[in-house]
């Protein structure tokens, strides 16, 4: 099936620890996207990739790091300087090509303890 | 940046009556989408509807439709004849053409009262 997988879908980390939240897409899209959301929050841009080995910062980079090495991969990195991580991402993506369909995948949970 | 803006943080109607959901948005740009998604507390993103900028016609999906008033940058969401099923978050979005940043409102909650 075509879609967005994201993994894992819920992760605990410990303070002052690095984690690594997977995106991966078979749906040959072009860019790719990913968001914080928080209570009373909505959707806040983290960090988004339109092509290849290209990347901008969103609204709320700071602490974050992402890679784009790969059309259908754009992981993401929690760092440990990102002081309230605690919270639901989402990855998103679309083609470049034609209209404006965005695909999500489900989400991962993060926990910090 | 915030650059789209939901006023209302909840809103509730009674079963098989008429909400509208309200949003506005900035924007320099002339190609742009809008969007209104769908979020259950399943958390997936349901895509409601979705509107051109460049298309002066209003879009519409069965029971939901929009008020896109462009000079004034507001994209509103009127949900007829409301059902218990549609009772979610609701968020609206602006996608922005050539630099494809994607933005999303706060959210609004809507309550269906059966």
């Amino acid at each position: 099936d075509g879609g967005i997988t994201q993994s894992p879908k819920y992760l605990f980390r410990k303070e002052g620890q690095n984690v690594t939240l997977s995106c991966e897409q078979n749906l040959n899209h072009d860019a790719m996207y990913w968001y914080r959301q928080d209570p009373g929050q909505g959707l806040r841009l983290i960090y988004y990739s339109q092509i290849v080995n290209d990347f901008q910062k969103g609204d709320i980079a700071e602490g974050y790091s992402v890679s784009r090495e790969k059309k259908e991969s754009f992981p993401l990195t929690v760092t440990s300087a990102q002081k309230n991580p605690t919270a639901f991402y989402l990855c998103a993506s679309r083609t470049l090509l034609s209209g404006n369909t965005i695909y999500f995948g489900e989400g991962s949970w993060l926990t910090v303890v | 940046a915030q650059t789209v803006t939901q006023s209302q943080p909840e809103m509730s109607v009674q079963e098989a009556e008429t909400v509208t959901l309200s949003c506005t948005y900035d924007t320099s740009e002339s190609d742009y989408y809008l969007f209104w998604y769908k979020q259950p507390p399943s958390r997936q993103m349901i895509l409601v509807i979705r509107q051109e900028a460049y298309k002066q016609q209003n879009a519409t999906e069965n029971r939901f439709s929009v008020n896109f008033q462009k000079a004034a940058k507001s994209f509103s969401l009127k949900i007829s004849d409301s059902q218990l099923g549609d009772a979610a978050m609701y968020f609206c979005a602006r996608l922005q053409g050539g630099s494809e940043k994607l933005v999303f409102g706060k959210g609004t909650k809507l309550t269906v009262n059966p």
